[in-house]
């Protein structure tokens, strides 16, 4: 069973300050990370993908992947009250387009 | 960007009837096109993958006689949920992928659907 784990939140932090998203996956075959952002009632948005160990920095967005420990994380800078959604964290087996497996999840509240 | 719309965006059917939701890419040719379902504060949950030209492949547990699926051309692909009842309603979001996608999976708005 592949699985891909979020911690639910809600993660609430201060405007301006630094959220840090974190996800882990049990399919060591994993080849593609995506971070995906989801308003209530809407579809999910892609912020960041992201295939290889280390950062990538997009904007306020930096994803981290860490292949060995089966982990990736976002972390949103300067953090914003639009911030405040669920950000999902998605994972495919393969290194081209193909079918997503998504945890459940992570609510963050960004506080004025 | 690539953009894939998904139609209706809400439908309301009573139990025992059919419902059409389509899906269409619009600026690119998707070659692959995956239907989820997604239940109030849950996560997407992939239904069927589906491949222009080809029947669909479900996932473990999907009824594949009550989810109908039909990719019958490269840029629209159509998801029937046939016998309707109450507990199918829920929130589907198709999602797209082709030949100038790369690796990014669009997805559509997706569509409130519920069952009375």
């Amino acid at each position: 069973q592949k699985e891909v784990e979020q911690n639910s939140g809600p993660l609430s932090v201060p405007e301006g300050a630094i959220a840090s998203l974190n996800c882990t996956y049990s399919d060591r075959g994993s080849q593609s990370f995506f971070w995906y952002r989801q308003y209530s009632g809407k579809s999910p948005e892609l912020i960041m993908s992201i295939y290889s160990n280390g950062d990538k920095e997009d904007g306020r967005f930096t994803a981290q992947l860490n292949k060995a420990s089966q982990y990736v994380s976002l972390l949103i800078r300067d953090s914003q009250p639009s911030d405040s959604a669920t950000y999902l964290c998605a994972v495919a087996n393969t290194g081209t387009a193909s079918k997503l497996t998504f945890g459940t999840g992570t609510r963050l509240q960004v506080m004025l | 960007g690539a953009v894939v719309s998904q139609h209706p965006s809400r439908v309301i059917c009573k139990s025992g009837t059919s419902v059409k939701i389509e899906c269409r890419s619009l600026d690119f040719q998707a070659t692959t096109m995956f239907w989820y379902r997604q239940f109030p504060k849950q996560s997407l949950m992939l239904m069927a993958t589906s491949n222009e030209g080809s029947k669909a492949t479900y996932e473990q547990g999907v009824e594949k006689d009550k989810f109908l699926i039909n990719h019958a051309s490269l840029t629209l692909s159509t998801l029937t949920v046939t016998s309707a009842h109450p507990e199918d309603s829920s929130f589907y979001i198709c999602s797209a992928a082709g030949d100038t996608s790369g690796n990014t999976i669009y997805f559509g708005e997706g569509s409130w659907l519920t069952v009375v």
